[in-house]
């Protein structure tokens, strides 16, 4: 069974930093892309970034990059999102999912709160 | 980026009768590869997104063949042939061929 585990939100003063985590299992985690893609409450799905196999290739939403990093590190099974200098504009449950044509498993999200 | 709209963006129906949900984006989905890619999404209340439909027309698996998915270039549709209870919920589109990726606004769908 595929599944995706999200961790790491939490609330964080602006201009703050996180670092979320997804652990998968069920599948081969080396041979996917792998995205993050977040819900602000109340509001619909924004795809955030994404990461090629190997690493060699990301992609960011012009409103995270320079300031959001994806990684992987394949031997764990797992996908990471590095957040810094958030801003209220970020608060959102952000999602782990497999793919990046139209991603086929998502996880559960965690969520993330930025607020003084 | 790619704009897309979805339309409606309410939509209250009753059960075992069809529902229509378009979606049209402001370029051409057609990628140099030759494929759309064109996905559809349902999120039931209180779960993850779940894709339903993927490269226009291709059903995922364990999806009911009543759901189904139809369009080209810039036009698309999701079709449900007779709607069920357990199809309440928001249903978006997704369009992968432009980078960056991006989302209709959300269609949602409820029982009358």
């Amino acid at each position: 069974e595929v599944q995706l585990v999200e961790s790491g939100g939490g609330l964080v003063q602006p201009g703050g930093s996180l670092r979320l985590s997804c652990v998968v299992s069920g599948f081969t985690f080396s041979s996917y892309w792998m995205s993050w893609v977040r819900q602000a409450p109340g509001k619909g799905l924004e795809w955030v970034a994404n990461i090629q196999q190997d690493g060699s290739e990301k992609y960011y939403v012009d409103s995270v990059k320079g300031r959001f990093t994806i990684s992987r590190d394949n031997a764990k099974n797992s996908l990471y999102l590095q957040l810094n200098s958030l801003t209220a504009e970020d608060t959102a449950l952000y999602y782990c999912a497999r793919g990046h044509l139209g991603e086929d498993y998502w996880g559960q999200g965690t969520l993330v709160t930025v607020s003084s | 980026d790619v704009v897309m709209t979805q339309s409606p963006l309410s939509l209250p129906v009753t059960l075992g009768q069809p529902a229509s949900i378009s979606c049209r984006s402001s370029q051409s989905l057609v990628n140099s590869d030759g494929n759309t890619y064109l996905n559809w999404f349902q999120q039931r209340p209180g779960q993850s997104p779940r894709r339903l439909i993927h490269k226009v027309s291709n059903r995922d698996s364990g999806v009911p063949d009543r759901f189904s998915g139809s369009g080209s270039g810039t036009d698309f549709t999701l079709k449900i042939s007779r709607v069920e209870a357990e199809d309440v919920g928001v249903y978006y589109c997704m369009q992968a061929t432009h980078w960056p990726w991006t989302f209709g606004q959300g269609t949602k769908v409820e029982i009358k």
